[in-house]
């Protein structure tokens, strides 16, 4: 079992450019998350989603910002004209269908987003 | 929504002693609260967790506790050594029921050999 894989691990971006994040749960799970991790500090939970929908948003930014779980293929979050603001670890996590409250989370290794 | 509110910030042992980290929560009916390890540059790594209906949970040197009526629960590590060093994150599960985690802000524990 591969786990979560995300890429790229690392990314670039300049002020104004679009940046894209992928995210591979572990085979089996239909349950996506994504958190961010500003430099020093904890996680904050942003999207959950599953296979074509997602399911809450209550952590997205209001604007640039989105997630789509597509039927074939990984998770993606998009961060659209990215600001200095937006560097920062990105983190997936996968729980299998059917998880309620209690279920393991796993987390991929993240996506580290610097722009410059 | 929960909030959780996690301390010390840092921490700093000798190696062979024991660290308590403590976590309190805002949201009665959160019902799950793991703990995650999270060495420089890696992924969080559940180390530990505890569903509501549990007092307390060990696992060889690690152990937690949980008071539902005080809404707080807390990390144990004993004998500690120095691969423990890294920086620890309780989480609760709001009562959602979707399994969103809401996160503390992080204890860095340093373990000095």
């Amino acid at each position: 079992n591969a786990g979560v894989m995300q890429n790229p691990r690392h990314l670039v971006r300049r002020r104004g450019q679009e940046a894209r994040l992928r995210c591979s749960p572990m085979k089996g799970h239909s349950h996506v998350y994504w958190y961010r991790q500003l430099p020093e500090e904890g996680l904050k939970f942003m999207v959950y989603l599953q296979k074509e929908n997602i399911i809450d948003e209550s952590g997205m930014p209001k604007e640039r910002f989105s997630a789509e779980f597509p039927k074939e293929g990984p998770s993606i979050l998009r961060i659209q004209q990215v600001v200095r603001g937006d560097s920062a670890a990105y983190f997936c996590a996968s729980s299998p269908p059917g998880s309620r409250v209690g279920t393991e989370a796993f987390f991929g290794q993240g996506t580290r987003l610097t722009v410059v | 929504g929960e909030n959780v509110e996690q301390h010390p910030s840092t921490l700093s042992v000798q190696e062979g002693d024991s660290a308590v980290i403590k976590c309190t929560y805002s949201d009665s009916a959160s019902n799950y609260f793991p703990w995650y390890k999270q060495e420089l540059g890696k992924r969080p790594q559940l180390i530990i967790d505890i569903r509501s209906n549990v007092g307390e949970k060990k696992d060889q040197r690690i152990a937690v506790t949980l008071n539902k009526t005080a809404k707080h629960f807390s990390l144990h590590i004993t004998e500690t050594q120095p691969e423990d060093s890294a920086v620890y994150f309780c989480a609760a599960s709001e009562a959602s029921n979707t399994g969103k985690l809401i996160f503390g802000q992080g204890t860095t524990l340093q373990v000095k050999p």
